[in-house]
């Protein structure tokens, strides 16, 4: 995990509440990426930006929104309109499109 | 589309014993493929990677993995298993359209037992 940090490590949400998980990397790379995990379904693209100031919906990007405002930072904030928020959220990064590095994760609860 | 099955969910293995997670993909072009190993409530880490050349890649913590073109399949295999092997193991095969993003494979459980 190491040079990527995702913050908080435990988050809970109330109905109604937005909220919005930190994803912070010292590798200087280029690319990152938002995934979401539930059991059994594997990762699931949320999100991805190429580089500063530019970002893409990946394959369930509906009721998330993204910033890329610093190579270093790549913020995701689950909006209310997501409905079943409750999983765990990997934030990744890479040169290019070569091996991904991923943070320890935020697991994220719905109140 | 791209895409990538685990058909097992986990894989029981005793410890000192090989050990085997299958992985087949299904990809236009050339295959880039990956496995990654993932430890209760961390991120996922990177173990190997096939690009070309080579069909016995070799990668982290004394595992590798068998590429065969002709059955699609990226296995991965440890000759000797450790308990702290025991982990959900990802196979990921990059999507070679558009940005190429990895398209991960549902996990396998690997419990290896004393």
């Amino acid at each position: 995990d190491g040079g990527i940090t995702q913050s908080p490590k435990y988050l809970f949400r109330k109905e109604g509440q937005n909220v919005t998980l930190s994803c912070e990397q010292n590798l200087n790379h280029d690319a990152m990426y938002w995934y979401r995990q539930d059991p059994g379904q594997g990762l699931r693209l949320i999100y991805y930006s190429q580089i500063v100031n530019d970002f893409q919906k990946g394959d369930i990007a509906e009721g998330y929104s993204v910033s890329r405002e610093k190579k270093e930072s790549f913020p995701l904030t689950v909006t209310s309109a997501q409905k079943n928020p409750t999983a765990f959220y990997l934030c990744a990064s890479s040169i290019g499109q070569n091996i991904q590095y991923f943070g320890a994760g935020t697991r994220l609860s719905v109140l | 589309a791209q895409s990538v099955a685990q058909p097992e969910d986990q894989v029981n293995v005793a410890e000192g014993n090989p050990l085997t997670v299958k992985c087949t993909y299904s990809v236009s072009g050339n295959p880039y493929l990956f496995w990654y190993v993932q430890y209760p409530n961390r991120g996922l880490q990177f173990l190997l990677k096939y690009i070309t050349g080579d069909n016995l890649v070799k990668g982290s913590y004394g595992f590798e993995a068998e590429f065969n073109k002709s059955q699609t399949s990226f296995h991965l295999k440890k000759p000797s298993a450790l308990v702290s092997d025991s982990a959900l193991y990802f196979c990921a095969v990059r999507d070679n359209t558009g940005f190429q993003k990895l398209v991960f494979g549902t996990g396998t459980r690997l419990l290896v037992s004393p």
